[in-house]
């Protein structure tokens, strides 16, 4: 069973759009969700996260915005740049079990010159 | 100074064999995972450790075997290698409470032919 479903699988950008990675979970339990950045050859590292508490969490060009209603979540990457492209993971957890997180599928993204 | 180290980078082995995968970290955490990305960048949790004990073990195979002589150390031993084992396999550590980041290794890809 896929907990955390993310769309798109890839993603082309141009430099200077904006990127948007959607996420869905499915368990109402999940109470911390982070975004992953993996580039090629590199394990993935914390990009930033979010509790449901807010609707919007922004750092620096990267924003999450979550709707705790609909179950959704999603990153926007503001004036993109080709730095950015990597893989891209959105994740869930329920911080009062046992630390396992939930990754989505994961986002390629590319931004082209 | 690498935080999260694991060894070897790449690994080729044989149908059948036995490899043992290393993993070190200096960060002072409590708590260590190995996550299994396959080829469609799917990452999965296999298992964790806390203080040196299991914690979480996904179903995994039992030929998978995971040893932590200490809480630096989380090595991953794999009997009778199958093909379908073939994936990158990532190493990682964090505070081990839900909102901790999780600090990832830079992998290891083994293949199995």
């Amino acid at each position: 069973q896929q907990q955390v479903k993310q769309s798109p699988q890839s993603l082309i950008v141009q430099k200077g759009g904006i990127s948007i990675i959607n996420c869905a979970y499915e368990n109402t339990a999940f109470d911390y969700f982070p975004w992953y950045q993996q580039f090629p050859g590199k394990g993935p590292a914390l990009l930033i996260a979010i509790r449901p508490d807010v609707s919007e969490k922004k750092e620096g060009r990267f924003t999450i915005s979550f709707n705790k209603s609909a179950k959704q979540f999603s990153l926007h990457i503001m004036d993109s740049q080709p730095g950015d492209s990597a893989t891209y993971f959105c994740a869930a957890t329920n911080t009062g079990t046992a630390s396992k997180l939930t990754f989505g599928t994961g986002t390629r993204l590319q931004v082209t010159l | 100074d690498t935080a999260v180290s694991q060894t070897p980078k790449y690994l080729v082995t044989q149908m059948g064999n036995d490899k043992s995968i290393k993993c070190e970290q200096n960060l002072g955490h409590d708590t260590m995972y190995w996550y299994k990305q396959d080829s469609k960048k799917f990452l999965k949790i296999m298992f964790s450790y806390n203080n040196k004990e299991l914690i979480i073990n996904e179903t995994v195979p039992n030929r998978f075997s995971p040893k932590s002589p200490d809480k630096a150390h989380l090595n991953l031993h794999i009997n009778s290698l199958e093909l379908g084992d073939s994936a990158v396999y990532f190493c990682a550590s964090s505070l081990g409470q839900g909102n901790s980041p999780l600090h990832f290794g830079n992998g290891t890809r083994l293949t199995v032919t």
